[in-house]
C-alpha cells in the first residue's frame, strides 16, 4: 500500500528563516506529487504540484519543491518565511486510479 | 466560481446515534471524494466517486458508513451507528478531468461523538 511520510511534525521558525519540510513516499511507479496547505480556519488548498518535466516546481507564495526520484522525496522549501506562512502543510501522492494519499502533516509556526 | 460546499459545519452526537453529511461539489466536477481526518493525522480517503459510480471504497468501514451520489452531483455520507473513534473532520473534495490533476476541498464537517 502507498504510504507518505512527513518526518517533521512541528516546526517553529523566526521570520526570514529558511524552510524545508521533508516528504517521502513508498510507491515505486509513476507518481504525481502535491503539497497542500491549510491556514488556520481555512480549507485545504493546493500549494504546488509535480506531474512531469522539471523536477523543481514553483508554487504560490514563493514556495518550491524538488522531486528526487532516486530518493522517493518531494521536499518543500521556502527561502524566507513570513508570519503569514503559519499553517499546516500536507504532502500528497497520487498514482494510477486518481486516489490521493496524504502524509500526517507538518505544523509550521512562524514567530514574528 | 463557487467552491465545494459542505453541511453541517459542526455536529455533536452520542455514540450509537446516526449522522449524515452533505457535499455539493464544484459545478462540472465529475470526481468526488470523501476523506476522514482524525486530529493529528492527514486526510484518509473513505470513498471516491466518478459521476455517480464508486471508484474506490476500500477504506470505507461498510458496516457503519455508507455514501451515495445520486445523479452524479451532490453526495451524502452517513454513519450509523457512530462510535467514539469516528470523531474527526469529514472533508469533501472534487476534481475534474481524467487523469485528475488537482482537488478542491470544502471546509469540512467536524464531528464529535460523545
Amino acid at each position: 500500500a502507498q504510504s507518505v511520510s512527513q518526518h517533521n511534525h512541528h516546526v517553529i521558525l523566526s521570520e526570514a528563516a529558511s524552510l524545508e519540510l521533508g516528504c517521502n513516499y513508498s510507491y515505486g511507479g509513476t507518481v504525481n506529487l502535491f503539497w497542500y496547505v491549510q491556514y488556520p480556519g481555512q480549507h485545504l488548498q493546493l500549494l504546488l504540484k509535480y506531474f512531469s518535466g522539471d523536477p523543481l516546481v514553483k508554487g504560490i507564495k514563493g514556495f518550491e519543491a524538488e522531486f528526487i526520484k532516486s530518493k522517493f522525496s518531494f521536499n518543500l522549501r521556502k527561502p524566507s518565511v513570513q508570519w503569514s506562512d503559519t499553517a499546516e502543510y500536507f504532502c500528497a501522492v497520487k498514482h494510477t486510479g486518481n486516489q490521493f494519499y496524504f502524509g500526517t502533516g507538518t505544523s509550521l509556526t512562524v514567530i514574528p | 466560481e463557487a467552491g465545494v460546499a459542505q453541511s453541517p459545519r459542526y455536529k455533536i452526537i452520542e455514540k450509537r446515534q446516526s449522522v449524515a453529511f452533505w457535499c455539493n461539489p464544484i459545478s462540472g466536477h465529475a470526481t468526488l471524494y470523501w476523506y476522514q481526518q482524525i486530529l493529528g493525522q492527514g486526510p484518509k480517503l473513505l470513498i471516491q466517486f466518478q459521476n455517480n459510480g464508486v471508484v474506490d471504497d476500500s477504506q470505507l468501514p461498510k458496516d457503519r458508513f455508507s455514501a451515495e451520489r445520486l445523479k452524479g452531483v451532490d453526495s451524502t455520507l452517513k454513519i450509523q451507528p457512530a462510535k467514539l473513534e469516528d470523531s474527526a473532520v469529514y472533508l469533501c473534495a472534487s476534481s475534474y478531468g481524467t487523469p485528475v490533476r488537482e482537488q478542491y476541498f470544502g471546509p469540512g464537517t467536524r464531528l464529535t461523538v460523545t
